[in-house]
Order: structure tokens, then C-alpha cells, then sequence
């Protein structure tokens, strides 16, 4: 169970270009996803969370007019990153928590974003 | 808000040998630990974690220990073997907030 999965795994688009990434929850209903930043050899560090049907919270730096956030459905939070430029390479992984209260976070693979 | 420390950034240990990470916090009220396994190139794993109403937890060769007091909780491994070789982060979880802090990371190689 808790089966997170995350569509592309990896994505190499040209800059100035938008890209979407889908984050889906497999066998639960996620209340609450999260969209994370990993750089090579350095920590999650959290960019935004999404509760379903409510406009995401995003962390202090990070823009919300480039970084677009959906969360339409109990099993679904979209990222899109729009008008991508080579900074913002980098992995991107999402995670979702059980709505039954559980604190757990299940991640998904992860995406890797290259733009050149 | 929360901050949290890990050390140390890099581990090496004899196969068979315990490996110990410890991490810190600085908000009192958190009351959630989990810690994730992570190897290269994939997603964090929950191997363990542990509420704030206990003091320590095992499974299997994994323990994890909790000192409110001191806002400190260590991951203990157990007759190590090559394939616990990974990144393992620490976080912490607010009381009040759903979201995770997460700590800077140990590279824990086991060598044969």
C-alpha cells in the first residue's frame, strides 16, 4: 500500500518552454501533497503543499507564478513549471499523506528536470 | 520555525558494525520523527520513525531513540551490511503544521 507514482521520471525541455509534472496516489486518498526540490548531494527541501481543492502554500523564496501548483483531486497534484530556464534544473519529487490522519509521507520516484 | 541538524555528513563502517546518526531540532513542540533511506538517483524510503509520547522504537536491526528533553533523536543500525549504503535524512514534523523539515543528510557507506 501507499503507492505514490510520478509522471515524467525525467523531462529535458528547451528554455523559456513549460513543463508538467504529475504526481499521483496510487491505493489512498491523498489530502495533502507536497512538492520538494532535491539538488545533487543536498536535502529535500520543500517547495510548496497542496491541499486538494484549495490553492497550494508555498515555502518563503519559492514563486508561485512560475512554480504552478494543482491539486484537483484526492489522487492528483500537478507541478508545471513555466518559462524554464537552466536554474531551474534540478529533481523534483512530490509526496502525499494519508488523509485518515496518518502523519506518514509516501514520495513518488521523482523527476528529473533538465533545461537547456 | 524548525531547523534541523544532522551529523555526521559522511559514515563509514565495517560490514557487521553499528552505524549511529544522530539529528536535533530546535522546535519543542514537533512530535513527529520519521527517517527515509535514499540511494542514488531514487525516492526516499521510510525505513522507522517515532512520536513524541515515546522514547525509543526497533525494528529489526533499526532503532531509533528520542530525547524531548535535549530536542535530539538518533537512528541506530545494527550489524550493517552493504546494502544499507545511502543517503538517510532525519525531519521533524511541527506540531501544529503538516509539513516536514528536513535534515541536511549522512552518506553511510558500509565496506565489505
Amino acid at each position: 500500500g501507499a503507492v505514490v507514482s510520478q509522471h515524467p521520471s525525467w523531462v529535458i525541455c528547451k528554455s523559456g518552454t513549460s513543463v508538467k509534472i504529475e504526481c499521483r496516489s496510487l491505493d489512498f486518498q491523498a489530502t495533502t501533497m507536497f512538492w520538494y526540490r532535491q539538488f545533487p548531494k543536498q536535502s529535500l527541501m520543500l517547495m510548496a503543499t497542496s491541499n486538494e481543492g484549495s490553492k497550494a502554500t508555498y515555502e518563503q523564496g519559492v514563486e508561485k507564478d512560475k512554480f504552478l501548483i494543482n491539486h484537483a483531486s484526492l489522487t492528483l497534484s500537478t507541478l508545471t513549471v513555466t518559462s524554464a530556464h537552466p536554474e531551474d534544473s534540478s529533481f523534483y519529487i512530490c509526496s502525499a499523506r494519508d488523509g485518515r490522519g496518518a502523519y506518514e509521507q509516501y514520495f513518488g520516484p521523482g523527476t528529473r528536470l533538465t533545461v537547456t | 520555525g524548525e531547523n534541523v541538524e544532522q551529523h555526521p555528513s559522511t559514515l563509514s563502517v565495517q560490514e557487521g558494525d553499528s552505524a549511529v546518526i544522530k539529528c536535533t531540532y530546535s522546535d519543542s513542540a514537533s512530535n513527529y520523527f520519521p527517517w527515509y533511506k535514499q540511494e542514488l538517483g531514487k525516492r526516499p524510503q521510510l525505513i522507522i520513525d517515532i512520536r513524541s509520547n515515546v522514547g525509543e522504537k526497533k525494528d529489526q536491526r533499526i532503532a531509533v531513540t528520542l530525547n524531548k528533553t535535549a530536542k535530539h533523536f538518533s537512528l541506530h543500525i545494527t550489524e550493517t551490511q552493504p546494502e544499507d549504503s545511502a543517503v538517510y535524512f532525519c525531519a521533524a514534523k511541527g506540531n501544529y503544521g503538516q509539513n516536514f523539515v528536513f535534515g541536511p543528510g549522512t552518506r553511510l557507506s558500509v565496506l565489505p
